[in-house]
Order: C-alpha cells, then sequence, then structure tokens
C-alpha cells in the first residue's frame, strides 16, 4: 500500500544553517506530494506541494523536487531562521483514489539563534 | 472567506462520556476529512465525506466513533463511551470537490480524556 518515511527527528540547526529534511514514497499509482507545516498549538498548513514528477515545489524559501527514480520528495531550505521551528511533515495523495493523505511522522526543527 | 473551523479547540472528557467534534468546511467546500493525530505519532485518516454521504471510513474504528456532515451545518466526529487512549488531536480538512489537492486544514480539536 501507499506509504510515507520521513527522516526522523528532533532536529536542531543554528540560525543560517542549510536544512534537508528526507522523505520517500511507496504509491501503486502516480501519487502528488506535500510539505506540511504544523506550528506549536497550530494545525497543518500546507508548505508547498508537487503533482508529478519532476516538479519542483516551493514556498518561503523551502524547496522540494518530486524523484521518480529515487521515490523522493526531499525538503531543502538554505538558510533557516529561528521562526522555521515547528514540526515538517511529508504527506501523499494518490490520485487513483484522491480521498486521504498518507502522512510520514514528522520531524521537528528547532532553529537556535 | 474564513478557513475551515474547528471546534471547540480543547476538550476534557472524563472516562465513559462522549465527545462531539465539530467542522465547519470553508465556503463553497462540500467534501470533507478527518484525520486523528495520536501523542509523537503522524497523522491517521479516519473517515472522508460529502453532503449528506460517507464516501470512505475505512480509517475509522469499527466501535464509538461515528461521522456526519448533514445538508446543513458542520460535520461532526462523534466518540461515545470514550477511553484514554482517544486523547489525541483531531484534524478536519475540506476541498472543493473530491481529492485532497486542495485541501485545507482546519486548526484541530484537543481531546483529552481523563
Amino acid at each position: 500500500g501507499d506509504s510515507v518515511t520521513q527522516m526522523e527527528g528532533p532536529v536542531t540547526l543554528s540560525e543560517e544553517a542549510f536544512l534537508t529534511i528526507n522523505c520517500t514514497y511507496t504509491a501503486t499509482g502516480y501519487p502528488s506530494l506535500f510539505w506540511y507545516v504544523q506550528y506549536p498549538g497550530e494545525g497543518l498548513q500546507l508548505l508547498l506541494k508537487a503533482t508529478k514528477a519532476d516538479d519542483k515545489g516551493s514556498n518561503k524559501g523551502f524547496e522540494a523536487t518530486y524523484r521518480k527514480e529515487t521515490t523522493s520528495f526531499h525538503l531543502e531550505k538554505g538558510s533557516v531562521q529561528v521562526s522555521d521551528s515547528a514540526v515538517y511533515f511529508c504527506a501523499l495523495s494518490d490520485t487513483n483514489t484522491g480521498n486521504q493523505f498518507y502522512f510520514g511522522t514528522g520531524t521537528s526543527l528547532t532553529v537556535i539563534p | 472567506n474564513a478557513g475551515v473551523m474547528q471546534n471547540p479547540r480543547h476538550l476534557v472528557r472524563r472516562r465513559g462520556q462522549e465527545a462531539r467534534l465539530r467542522c465547519s468546511p470553508m465556503k463553497g467546500h462540500s467534501h470533507v476529512y478527518w484525520y486523528r493525530q495520536l501523542p509523537e505519532e503522524g497523522l491517521k485518516f479516519m473517515v472522508y465525506l460529502q453532503k449528506e454521504n460517507i464516501i470512505d471510513e475505512s480509517g475509522m474504528p469499527k466501535e464509538r466513533f461515528s461521522a456526519e456532515f448533514p445538508k446543513e451545518g458542520p460535520s461532526i466526529l462523534r466518540i461515545q463511551q470514550v477511553v484514554r487512549g482517544d486523547s489525541a488531536a483531531y484534524f478536519c480538512a475540506s476541498s472543493p470537490r473530491k481529492g485532497v489537492t486542495e485541501a485545507f486544514f482546519g486548526q484541530g480539536t484537543r481531546l483529552t480524556v481523563v
């Protein structure tokens, strides 16, 4: 079945450091891929998405490229800020059904000044 | 255009009581999804509803849990005879059409069973 495997945390970085959070997926169909962010005490906010192979999603300095050959959708940011401290979830939606997301377990990021 | 509204934000119930969680979708959205987030875990799908219909309830526990999305009013997730293991954050998402690609999430209801 469909699933997402996400790099475990927690991750602690200094401000302006480079961020990578790994995400790989297994899907039977042609999934769309997503990164969601959850700030403390809040709900999920869509950070970026990609709907087909080789697409790059980007938002707020974050990027992720849909790699079909490696079944990956790694999240990157060149220079993190304290305000990026949150939990990041990788997710997929299978276009064959489209009824649900399959989420990774989340990666907690703390950025220290 | 208000986002997805969930209430209450926090709910405390004693074991054996009933919990009712409400979700008002975004304006123009007729598809609602419920997810549960257990401590230290990702979100797990529970149920997908359209107005007056349950489309996919494959993630719902077989007992004590039910969901509805009436023609008028919010979607309701109902948990009867709550147990400690039901303590979690429950998130609702809505979309204008089938498929979660355009879904927006609410801020969640945090249920604590004491």
